[in-house]
């Protein structure tokens, strides 16, 4: 089974919307729900949202996630410079599958 | 307050199984809905699931490593513990346990993590 597929990077400034992506290529995914993970560089990874939109208690909600078909999307509205770090999908889809990951770089 | 600490060698050789535990604390291994699963980083690269087991003691498995993991735990010593057999060199990597939940969605039950532990490292090298 291949990993969900994320670009590898992304950047913004400080203030502006990010937008990460998730694709699956399955009918699974596209009924699945989508969970997002954060790692800050040298930590554990950190839930960020479950359900493909739902945030847990604590996420900002400059942290939104949505879904159009096979395509899930992480949205960071007015990036900090705190928010540098990988940002991971997972989905089940017979197995749980992790996407490859994306940097964020905020310049 | 949920934690969850993982512990184990950090260096095997070549075939040798390996036993890496996670000890939780803040919540019980036979809660309803809940359970632990193991999840694996290798340097650089992405995470990849390895497997689960749920509050009633069901496992799930990444076919990816076949057949080479058993999830076992003690309940009273409140342990989840990750066994690999006849490791490899690809088996290099940081493990992770994490406390799982579960969303329900299109008539099925989907885990998420909403814990982690804070990893160990682990190097197969002969």
């Amino acid at each position: 089974q291949s990993a969900l597929t994320q670009p590898p990077s992304a950047s913004g400034t400080p203030g502006q919307r990010v937008t990460i992506s998730c694709s699956g290529g399955t009918s699974n995914f596209a009924i699945n729900p989508v969970s997002w993970y954060r790692q800050l560089p040298g930590e554990a990874p950190k839930l960020l949202i479950h359900n493909t939109d739902q945030r847990p208690s604590g996420v900002p909600d400059r942290f939104s996630g949505s879904k159009s078909g096979t395509s899930a999307s992480l949205t960071i509205s007015g990036i900090r410079y705190e928010d540098e770090a990988d940002y991971f999908c997972a989905a089940w889809d017979d197995t749980l599958l992790f996407g490859g990951g994306t940097k964020l770089t905020v310049l | 307050q949920i934690t969850l600490k993982e512990s184990g060698p950090t260096s095997v050789r070549p075939t040798q199984t390996v036993t890496l535990t996670c000890t939780v604390s803040g919540f019980s291994l036979t809660t309803s809905g809940g359970g632990v699963a193991w999840i694996r980083q290798p340097p650089g690269k992405a995470l990849e699931w390895l497997g689960l087991m749920y509050w009633r003691e069901d496992r799930r498995y990444s076919s990816s490593l076949r057949g080479r993991l058993t999830i076992t735990r003690d309940t009273p010593a409140r342990r989840v513990m990750l066994i690999i057999t006849k490791v490899i060199p690809a088996d290099t990597a940081t493990y992770y346990c994490a406390h799982l939940l579960r969303d329900y969605s299109s008539g099925a039950y989907h885990p998420y993590f909403d814990y982690w532990g804070q990893g160990t490292p682990l190097t197969v090298s002969s």
